[in-house]
């Protein structure tokens, strides 16, 4: 059983909608989610992180954690075609610097 | 200020054969990890340094992979020898612990590793 699931997609939005990623992880002690980004070829980059309940918002991105579902999810408002992506979701389980584990990613396209 | 370094960028080697992989994290970074990515899996934990110790090697598939972080900067991870199941993308990633919640972990751009 994979300890954190994201639907792989693709995920196909229209240029200026709300792009919606979801994320399950199994582990209720998790602390700490992170959203990554990912262009083909090149190296994950943060965007996110949460670790409280409720919702976090940066820019045109919002997180989104509910750890009694145990799921969390990352909203991007006015999709741009340069969202198009790989986004990782990723869990940490302590709350101290240590590894990171990894869904497989959900491939997101934007079209024009 | 420098991202995290990785070299090389491809390599290709025949089973049987040693390759080594080197990781210069970002300066100041204490933390240091690697990994790996097969293709069509999701990335996945090797190990992690902190300065030059090793805290957490419960990743590493087995013995033929040996990491090392001398001095606490750079770190290599050595693959002898090589066998086909060891292709895919190694990363490399550090921070700067600074409290809970703010362990950024900065990736590298990896190595695509490629056992023929």
């Amino acid at each position: 059983q994979k300890e954190v699931e994201q639907n792989s997609g693709p995920l196909s939005v229209p240029e200026g909608a709300i792009a919606s990623l979801n994320c399950t992880y199994s582990d209720r002690g998790s602390q700490s989610f992170f959203w990554y980004r990912q262009y083909s070829g090149k190296s994950p980059e943060l965007i996110m992180f949460i670790y409280s309940n409720g919702d976090k918002e940066d820019g045109r991105f919002t997180a989104q954690l509910n750890k009694a579902s145990q799921y969390v999810s990352l909203l991007i408002r006015d999709s741009q075609p340069s969202d198009s992506a790989t986004y990782l979701c990723a869990v940490r389980y302590t709350g101290t610097a240590s590894k990171l584990t990894f869904g497989t990613g959900t491939r997101l396209q934007v079209t024009l | 200020e420098a991202g995290v370094t990785q070299f090389p960028s491809h390599s290709v080697i025949e089973k049987g054969q040693t390759v080594t992989l080197r990781c210069d994290p970002i300066s100041g970074h204490d933390n240091l990890y690697w990994y790996r990515r097969v293709m069509g899996k999701e990335i996945k934990f090797l190990l992690h340094f902190v300065k030059e110790s090793k805290q957490d090697e419960s990743g590493m598939p087995n013995n033929r992979f040996l990491a090392e972080r001398t001095g606490g900067t750079y770190s290599t991870l050595k693959v002898q020898p090589a066998e086909l199941e060891d292709s895919g993308v190694y990363f490399c990633a550090s921070s700067q612990y600074l409290g809970r919640g703010t362990d950024t972990q900065y990736f590298g751009p990896g190595t695509r590793l490629t056992v023929l």
